[in-house]
């Protein structure tokens, strides 16, 4: 079964400081990898997805096989950034997306 | 295009009773998945429906069910409601083929069970 370690229930940073956020996950095929993310008071919406490669909002996100990570980061945290970011699998096509517990990030002024 | 919307956004039940969410999923979207969202457990899937047909079913008891309708939207019932199934039930849409992989979440509806 696929399983995602999201290993931080909390992460607080300050206001220009890089953000890492983990995300760590189980799967023997070739999974695909997704960062959600949840504003106060807003719907979950995605963030990224490995497969285009994309920064938005200045995060950005590589898997690494060997490792079986999928890490988000931004070079210089806003506080705008703080929300539940959420790490997401999926083992195929029609397969339903497998969470991680989710990273509350708090940014400090 | 309109967003996904569930309803009612909020309900409070009492145990034992049952309870029907409802979700309409963005025009074009064959796919809508369910899930359950705690503090805890974060969020856990509880099943998925295409074209009217569950295809996917998560790790609940058989007290959860859900059914989609021909023109895709999806509903789920609760029934002999515990304490525990207080949670924010989320509903997501996809296009549904197997390259279709970006979901777009609902609002939720919020459930308290009293």
């Amino acid at each position: 079964a696929q399983r995602v370690t999201q290993p931080e229930k909390l992460l607080s940073v300050f206001k220009g400081a890089p953000v890492e956020l983990k995300c760590n996950y189980s799967y023997s095929g070739s999974p695909e990898l997704f960062w959600y993310v949840q504003y106060s008071r807003q719907r979950l919406q995605l963030l990224l997805r490995h497969i285009s490669r994309e920064s938005i909002k200045g995060f950005t996100a590589d898997l690494n096989k060997g490792e079986t990570s999928f890490h988000l980061k931004k070079p210089f945290a806003q506080e705008e950034d703080s929300a539940m970011y959420y790490c997401a699998l999926r083992a195929g096509g029609n397969t339903p997306l497998v969470f991680g517990k989710g990273t509350r990030l708090s940014v400090i002024a | 295009k309109a967003g996904v919307t569930q309803t009612p956004r909020y309900l409070i039940k009492t145990r034992g009773q049952q309870v029907t969410l409802s979700c309409s999923p963005i025009s074009g979207h064959r796919s809508v998945s369910w899930y359950q969202q705690t503090p805890g457990q974060g969020l856990q899937f509880l099943f998925e429906y295409f074209s009217e047909t569950q295809r996917n079913k998560g790790n609940f008891p058989g007290r959860f069910s859900g059914r989609q309708f021909s023109n895709s939207r999806s509903e789920m019932n609760v029934s002999t409601l515990e304490l525990g199934d207080s949670a924010l039930y989320l509903c997501a849409s996809r296009i549904g083929g197997p390259t279709s992989n970006e979901q777009f979440f609902g609002p939720g509806t919020r459930l308290t069970v009293l």
